[in-house]
């Protein structure tokens, strides 16, 4: 049972547009959603969080959106660049932070 | 250079033959944990400890085992690696209530 579910495997986008990525959960005891970006041959590297108490966080060009009546949450990219091409993945957790769930992963490709 | 390192970061092995992974970390962080990634499964948990001596099972702990004897050190152990171990894994260190650091990965490849 996929609690964190990213719908599109794959993304595109023009250089200097948005992009924006999708993440649905299920489980109603999140209370706290992580971004994570991967490039080939590393780890993944933290890139922004939202607690549940909020709709919305934003750190530069990067902004997470929560809809909790939804169970979605997005993250927009504005403006893209090429360097942003990565895997992202969206993550959950209850209790803060005592067990994370990860999203299967949308791959992101920024075209110059 | 705050960091977690994982060794070794490729393996190419035969069905039954005992293998450790390590990983160790430098950030004093209490909790780790160790991820397997396969395509479209996304990261899944295997095993994660909250401190020295207290380790626990995540969602696919069958086949490994693990121990924190140290802080720092956190080892997944295959006793007997099987094919469907075969997989790209990955060790995570954090502290309380923050994200978490990953090491940068080791591929497992079982024939």
């Amino acid at each position: 049972d996929q609690q964190v579910k990213q719908n599109s495997p794959s993304l595109s986008v023009q250089e200097g547009r948005i992009s924006i990525l999708n993440c649905d959960y299920t489980n109603s005891m999140f209370d706290y959603f992580l971004w994570y970006k991967k490039y080939p041959a590393e780890g993944p590297t933290f890139l922004i969080s939202i607690s549940s108490i909020k709709d919305k966080n934003e750190d530069g060009r990067f902004t997470v959106f929560l809809n909790k009546s939804a169970k979605h949450l997005s993250l927009h990219i504005v403006p893209s660049q090429p360097g942003d091409s990565a895997v992202y993945f969206c993550a959950a957790s209850e209790r803060g932070y005592q067990k994370v769930t990860f999203g299967t992963g949308t791959k992101l490709q920024v075209i110059p | 250079e705050a960091q977690v390192t994982q060794n070794p970061r490729y393996l190419i092995t035969v069905t039954g033959k005992k293998l450790t992974v390590t990983c160790s970390q430098n950030m004093n962080h209490e909790y780790m944990s160790w991820y397997r990634q396969d395509p479209g499964l996304g990261l899944r948990q295997i095993y994660y400890s909250m401190n020295v001596e207290v380790t626990d099972k995540g969602d696919v702990p069958e086949g490994y085992k693990v121990s924190r004897k140290e802080k720092r050190n956190f080892p997944l152990i295959l006793e007997s690696p099987s094919p469907n171990q075969t997989s790209l894994y990955f060790c995570a260190s954090r502290q309380f209530n923050q994200p978490q650091h990953f090491g940068d990965g080791t591929r497992l490849s079982i024939l």
